[in-house]
């Protein structure tokens, strides 16, 4: 089945910094999304992106399907940002390990 | 609020017990599908239902099973618990079936099951 790596594992980064995100995948895909998982477990849609480019406030997210990777952009983090970010591709239901993301004070 | 409901929100029970998680899905979504969380581990996908009949089938054990009612909503019943089975479970839906144009997944707040 399809494989989904994602990078860094952990992310440590001062208030008002900005980051990176990376989600590598094996094979093309029709679906894609981004979530994150705030500290109380919820799973919150952040961008469903198969392709192309989206923004919305201080995130964005790219997806370049035929090199088979998407990107999240997250600018002036805030505390509130802290969690894991998951890719998730649907075909095969798979989800990526996720990056943790600490936004320090 | 993603419109996914699950109940119950925290259950604790003991081993070798049995137990049922229920979900409504979004209105208008057909498809419901079930994913497990251990802690501090990615989401496995479990199940998924679509307007009542299995579409696809993941890492679920015999001892678990899924059914999604007439109605839409779907139950996942745990059985012969062990202490391996805490975990968090979370309910998902979205418009149509996996393949293209599937729509967005949108979770359920979880069901977060300790056996003890």
């Amino acid at each position: 089945g399809i494989q989904v790596e994602q990078s860094p594992p952990d992310l440590i980064l001062q208030e008002g910094a900005n980051s990176t995100l990376r989600c590598n995948f094996s094979d093309s895909v029709n679906n894609l999304q981004w979530f994150h998982q705030n500290p109380w477990g919820q799973l919150i849609n952040l961008f469903y992106i198969p392709s192309g480019t989206k923004q919305n406030g201080r995130l964005s997210a790219t997806t370049v399907a035929t090199e088979r990777y998407s990107l999240l952009y997250i600018s002036s983090s805030q505390t509130t940002d802290s969690g894991v970010y998951f890719c998730a591709v649907r075909e095969n239901f798979v989800f990526g390990p996720g990056t943790r993301l600490s936004v320090l004070p | 609020d993603s419109g996914v409901t699950q109940t119950p929100k925290h259950l604790i029970t003991a081993t070798g017990q049995r137990v049922t998680l229920r979900c409504s899905p979004r209105s208008g979504d057909l498809s419901v599908y079930w994913y497990q969380q251990s802690l501090d581990q990615g989401l496995q996908f479990l199940i998924q239902y679509y307007n009542g009949e299995e579409r696809a089938k993941g890492n679920i054990l015999e001892r678990f099973s899924a059914q999604q009612f007439p109605d839409l909503h779907s139950e996942l019943n745990l059985s012969s618990l062990e202490l391996g089975d805490s975990a968090l479970y979370f309910c998902a839906s979205s418009v149509n079936w996996w393949g293209a144009n599937t729509g967005e997944l949108f979770f359920g707040e979880g069901s977060r099951l300790t056996v003890l």
